[in-house]
């Protein structure tokens, strides 16, 4: 059983600049959620994704979009990038669903630094 | 406003010790209590988690309490160790929705050999 695995792990980027971040969900996963934790902060939700469609979204501005995949793997968009988008970007696979527990599980993030 | 509020802000316990860490909570739709543990360069790791249809859980050296009358669960760590030093979050969700967690701010426990 392979975990969730994120790319890339660390990259810096100037403000105004584009990014995507990737994410593989675990294997039987078919439900993933990007979380954003700055530096010393627990992790904010921004969205989530069940069976390619988003299914909740937290505060965060429309920059922010996201894709999933129909192998459940997902993408994390940010366009114009702020410096306050420095943080670590995490995804979180679950089994979602009738029967699924919603435990998540977490990769290691993708730690962003705008300057 | 923030939903879930943990204390202390930090904690340092001799090995052997226990560690308590509090957790609040406002809003009583919540219904799903996580714990998660996180280390230096990792994601966080889910340790123990209850629903408010018991007060109390226990898995291994973790037990969680949960008090729904006051809106507060806790996390106790017996014999502390020294790996259990990492930063520890409370969180908590909405039945339906729960994988949207709603994270306290964190606690970094120490636990000194």
């Amino acid at each position: 059983e392979t975990g969730v695995t994120q790319s890339p792990t660390h990259l810096i980027k100037t403000r105004g600049q584009q990014v995507t971040l990737r994410c593989s969900s675990q294997s039987g996963h078919n439900t993933v959620s990007w979380y954003q934790q700055a530096l010393g902060q627990g992790p904010q939700f921004i969205f989530q994704y069940y069976r390619e469609e988003e299914n909740g979204r937290g505060n965060f501005p429309p920059r922010f979009s996201g894709l999933q995949f129909p192998n459940y793997s997902s993408e994390l968009n940010v366009n114009a990038l702020e410096l306050d988008d420095s943080a670590l970007y995490l995804c979180a696979s679950s089994l979602g669903g009738q029967g699924g527990t919603g435990e998540l599980f977490f990769g290691e993030g993708s730690r962003l630094t705008v300057l | 406003q923030q939903q879930v509020k943990q204390s202390p802000q930090s904690l340092i316990v001799q090995k052997g010790g226990i560690s308590i860490i509090n957790c609040a909570y406002e809003n009583t739709a919540f219904d799903y209590f996580p714990w998660y543990q996180q280390f230096p360069g990792k994601g966080p790791a889910l340790l123990i988690a209850i629903r408010p249809d018991v007060s109390e859980k226990k898995e291994g050296r973790f037990t969680i309490s949960f008090n729904k009358s006051a809106k507060q669960f806790s996390l106790h760590i017996m014999d502390s160790q020294p790996g259990d030093s990492a930063t520890y979050f409370c969180a908590a969700s909405i039945s339906g929705a729960n994988s949207k967690l709603t994270f306290g701010k964190g606690i970094t426990l120490s636990v000194r050999p």
